[in-house]
């Protein structure tokens, strides 16, 4: 089955702080790959998406590129705002499966 | 705008008690699913529905059943409710993934807002 590890947060950042948040991954086949955002008391939206190698994603000055060789998905911003304050999930979904396989969340905290 | 809509934000029920959450999304996806969020641990899937009167068990199915009678409405009932179920239940859905033509749709999820259960 597929997996996928992030790294541990909280990630707290002062405003204007450049952002990464590393994803990585196993999943068999051609996987697409999500990060979704969960803001405070709301459920997950997508944020952006890549379906194939070397795609970049991007929104809302987010960016993720497909790494099929090093089976990655680093999420980056490059000037991160207070209401960036949020979870985000990592999320292949691949091997013919509709079902993605999350991870357990990047807490980000940005200060004034 | 889209739509995937769960009926209760926050409940609280007393140990042994039937529980329903319900989820009705407006989109016209095939697919339905019921996760459950806690701190350290992410999503994880507890029952989804690909048709109609059709499921299939998540990774921690146990405690939990599931209805799906219409395609827009996939409910997700607690037999009888115990304390480590209180959790965030979240409620997504999908359109199907066509296997002749995978890149019909990247398989993106669309999640309710989510609802806070506390059992006592």
């Amino acid at each position: 089955g597929n997996s996928v590890t992030q790294m541990e947060g909280p990630v707290t950042l002062s405003e204007e702080a450049f952002l990464t948040i590393n994803c990585t991954y196993t999943a068999t086949g051609y996987p697409s790959l999500f990060w979704y955002v969960q803001y405070p008391g709301e459920g997950l939206q997508l944020l952006l998406k890549a379906t194939k190698a070397d795609d970049k994603g991007s929104n809302k000055g987010f960016e993720a590129t497909y790494r099929k060789e090093t089976t990655s998905f680093h999420l980056e911003k490059g000037s991160v705002q207070v209401s960036d304050s949020a979870v985000y999930f990592c999320a292949p979904r691949g091997g013919g499966s509709y079902i993605p396989t999350f991870g357990r969340g990047t807490s980000l905290i940005v200060h004034p | 705008d889209v739509k995937v809509t769960q009926s209760s934000r926050y409940l609280v029920k007393r140990t042994g008690e039937k529980v329903f959450l319900e989820c009705v999304q407006d989109m016209d996806h095939e697919n339905m699913f019921w996760y459950r969020q806690d701190p350290g641990l992410g999503l994880r899937l507890i029952y989804f529905s690909y048709d109609v009167k059709m499921k299939e068990k998540g990774d921690i199915p146990e405690g939990y059943s599931v209805s799906r009678e219409k395609k827009e409405r996939f409910s997700l009932i607690l037999e009888s409710a115990s304390t480590n179920q209180t959790s965030m239940y979240l409620c997504a859905s999908s359109l199907a993934l066509i296997f002749k033509t995978r890149q019909t749709n990247t398989g993106e999820l669309f999640f309710g807002e989510g609802s806070r259960l506390t059992v006592l």
